[in-house]
């Protein structure tokens, strides 16, 4: 079975500075897609950034952008230049290709302070 | 705006109650997925259906039970309902199963029983 470990509960960032979001992974799968997604206090999910596992180049969207290590199992966030509609819970995804389900981590709350 | 809309937004029952939840999933979108979010937890699976057929089953208890219409909208029933089962509800769509894997997740249903 797939798991996904988010191992910082809580962080908090300077406004516009820069902070990275640890996520980490388990699974026998070779083909697979990672995901971030942002939880604000409105509780709508929305997606922050995907990653397909066969790609190698590192996913970017404006600030965000990630750092997968596919041999660790590992899959960070970077926020860079945060702001204070950053603030919000992040959680990390994982599903299988051709999957079904999405399992997500734990969850890690994030505060930009102003 | 994701597109996925979801009915009613907040409910409030009592032990013991039956409730339906409905999810209208984006135009074009076969597949539908549930997901339960309990207090500041991430979310987990409950159940998918794509074009009418169930899929895959996660964590569903057997008191919760759903199914997708013809016209594609997908209800959650949940029966027979403890405290414990106070949670957000989310519902998700993608195009299919295989040729996008992005889900697209509703605003929520915020279950709360007393």
């Amino acid at each position: 079975a797939q798991t996904v470990t988010q191992s910082q509960p809580e962080m908090s960032v300077q406004e516009a500075e820069t902070v990275t979001l640890s996520c980490t992974y388990d699974t026998s799968e070779n083909n697979y897609y990672l995901f971030w997604y942002k939880q604000p206090p409105s509780r709508q999910m929305i997606l922050v950034i995907r990653q397909e596992a066969y790609k190698q180049q590192n996913a970017t969207e404006n600030r965000f952008s990630v750092n997968f290590q596919k041999a660790a199992k590992s899959f960070s966030l970077k926020i860079s230049d945060s702001q204070l509609g950053d603030t919000a819970m992040y959680f990390c995804a994982f599903m299988k290709q051709l999957g079904n389900d999405m399992r997500f981590g734990a969850g890690t709350r994030l505060t930009v302070k102003p | 705006d994701s597109g996925v809309t979801q009915t009613p937004k907040h409910l409030i029952t009592a032990t013991g109650q039956r409730v339906t939840l409905r999810c209208s999933p984006r135009s074009g979108d076969l597949s539908v997925y549930w997901y339960q979010q309990s207090l500041d937890q991430g979310l987990q699976f409950l159940i998918q259906y794509y074009n009418g057929e169930e899929r895959a089953k996660g964590n569903i208890l057997e008191r919760f039970s759903a199914q997708q219409f013809p016209d594609l909208h997908s209800e959650l029933n949940l029966s027979s309902l403890e405290l414990g089962d106070s949670a957000l509800y989310f519902c998700a769509s993608s195009v299919s199963v295989a040729e996008d894997n992005e889900q697209f997740f509703g605003p929520g249903t915020r279950l709360t029983v007393l």
